[in-house]
């Protein structure tokens, strides 16, 4: 039973062009969380949501836009990609919002823009 | 606001080694303290955390940390690393305050046979 899954694995698209990536998670965890690794591993938050609402939306383009149907699902649309965003993207839940409650990740989505 | 760094980039150990990654935190206050690895093409993994309490933690797959609060640090260790031990490792910092856990940049292993 795969905890946080996110769907697809791989995205090869072209500049231009919307595409989404799907996340769930059967934890029960209240939040939720999009990650963007660069090429240097380095990981930084893009967007958090708690119970359906958006708590965190750090600096990142408005053609990035999350979607929280429900408190299991977190999804990230993205607009008119850029060769700046192929990236892996990673989709995390903990049980709240507290600073002492771990992180459970997805295995990521690797998008590749040409 | 909390900060994280992991000095070393890349490490290189033999099949057998002791194997020890650093990281030190910036932070007022406790802090909450993670370690997490990340095997290629996966998502991260945490091995271990820090509360409160005892300062030498255990965590899965044999690791350990000890939380030393005179150098604001949190040393990841393993006696003896093993092949399947090669991947990224992630300290990363929580506090009380904050919705968002910090994390490093990251400690490449990599293990020699």
């Amino acid at each position: 039973d795969t905890a946080v899954s996110q769907t697809p694995k791989y995205l090869v698209t072209q500049m231009g062009n919307d595409k989404s990536i799907k996340c769930e998670q059967n934890l029960g965890h209240d939040t939720m969380y999009w990650y963007k690794q660069d090429s240097k591993k380095f990981l930084k938050i893009m967007f958090s949501y708690n119970n359906k609402e958006l708590i965190i939306n750090e600096t990142v383009p408005n053609r990035f836009s999350p979607k929280s149907p429900d408190k299991a699902h977190l999804n990230l649309h993205i607009n008119s990609l850029e060769l700046g965003d192929s990236a892996v993207y990673f989709c995390a839940s903990s049980q709240s919002t507290g600073g002492n409650s771990p992180l459970h990740f997805g295995n990521g989505t690797r998008l590749t823009v040409t | 606001a909390q900060s994280v760094t992991q000095p070393d980039i890349h490490i290189t150990v033999s099949e057998g080694a002791s194997l020890e990654l650093r990281c030190n935190y910036s932070y007022g206050a406790t802090p909450y303290l993670f370690w997490y690895v990340q095997s290629p093409g996966q998502g991260l993994q945490l091995l271990l955390k820090y509360f409160s309490g005892d300062t030498l933690v255990q965590g899965i797959k044999g690791f350990e940390a000890e939380f030393k609060r005179s150098q604001s640090s949190f040393n990841l260790r393993k006696p003896s690393v093993h092949w399947s031990d090669a991947a990224e490792y992630f300290c990363a910092v929580g506090s009380g305050g904050s919705y968002i856990p910090t994390f490093g940049r990251g400690t490449s292993l990599i293990v020699h046979p």
